[in-house]
């Protein structure tokens, strides 16, 4: 069964940009969040969906967005892009059967590294 | 507010010999707790969970211990292998209904050969 998959890898954008980073679940996952991972800061929180749902967000500005897919695919959005947002942004995915958000493991996507100029 | 810390930024083991990671959290709502290794470049592989109602979860050469009153969970492996060398995070989740884990900062691994 194939892993979590994420595109693109690697980006470079400037400061105001905007960018759009993909992810796809492993097959039969229905639940993805993402998170962003910085130096010292470990890995964030930024929100996770379910079923087409926002399920809950974290503590990030409103510049951060996402939304899911009918196939539980994923996207997130950042706007206006400033230095900080260089970071690893890393999606994961979770089975999760009953829709309850029970304790199943989240596997992780490769990332996609973002560097902001 | 970090809630969930793990104090030791590295560490260094002689291969064959038990690596010890530990992790504290503040938060005694948390009920599951679970270990993740990450290699550059790489997305963090799952090592071992552990839920609160348990004090101990192995797996092979992995094995997670939880002071619940301590609020402490440790993974030890045993025997380390040059392998192992890599950053590893505890994670930390709060009940049900989403799957917001709360991470540590992550310990850097070095197995010595």
């Amino acid at each position: 069964k194939a892993g979590v998959t994420q595109t693109p890898r690697y980006l470079i954008k400037t400061r105001g940009q905007q960018v759009t980073l993909s992810c796809s679940p492993i097959s039969g996952h229905r639940s993805v969040s993402w998170y962003q991972q910085t130096p010292g800061q470990g890995l964030q929180f930024l929100f996770e969906y379910f079923s087409e749902t926002q399920r809950n967000k974290g503590n990030f500005p409103g510049r951060f967005s996402g939304r899911q897919f009918s196939n539980s695919r994923s996207e997130m959005n950042v706007s206006t892009l400033e230095l900080g947002d260089s970071a690893l942004y890393l999606c994961a995915s979770s089975r999760d059967p009953t829709g309850q958000g029970t304790k199943e493991t989240q596997y992780f996507g490769p990332g996609t590294r973002l560097l902001v100029l | 507010d970090q809630q969930v810390k793990q104090n030791s930024p590295s560490l260094s083991v002689q291969e064959g010999r038990i690596s010890i990671l530990n992790c504290d959290y503040t938060n005694s709502m948390f009920d599951y707790f679970l270990w993740y290794k990450k290699y550059p470049a790489e997305g963090p592989t799952f090592l071992i969970s552990i839920s609160s109602i348990k004090d101990k979860n192995e797996d092979g050469r992995f094995t997670v211990f939880l002071n619940k009153s301590a609020k402490h969970l440790s993974l030890h492996i045993v025997p380390s292998q040059p392998g192992d060398s890599a950053v590893y995070f505890c994670a930390a989740q709060r009940g049900s209904g989403t799957y917001k884990y709360i991470f540590g900062t992550g310990t850097r691994l070095k197995v010595l050969a």
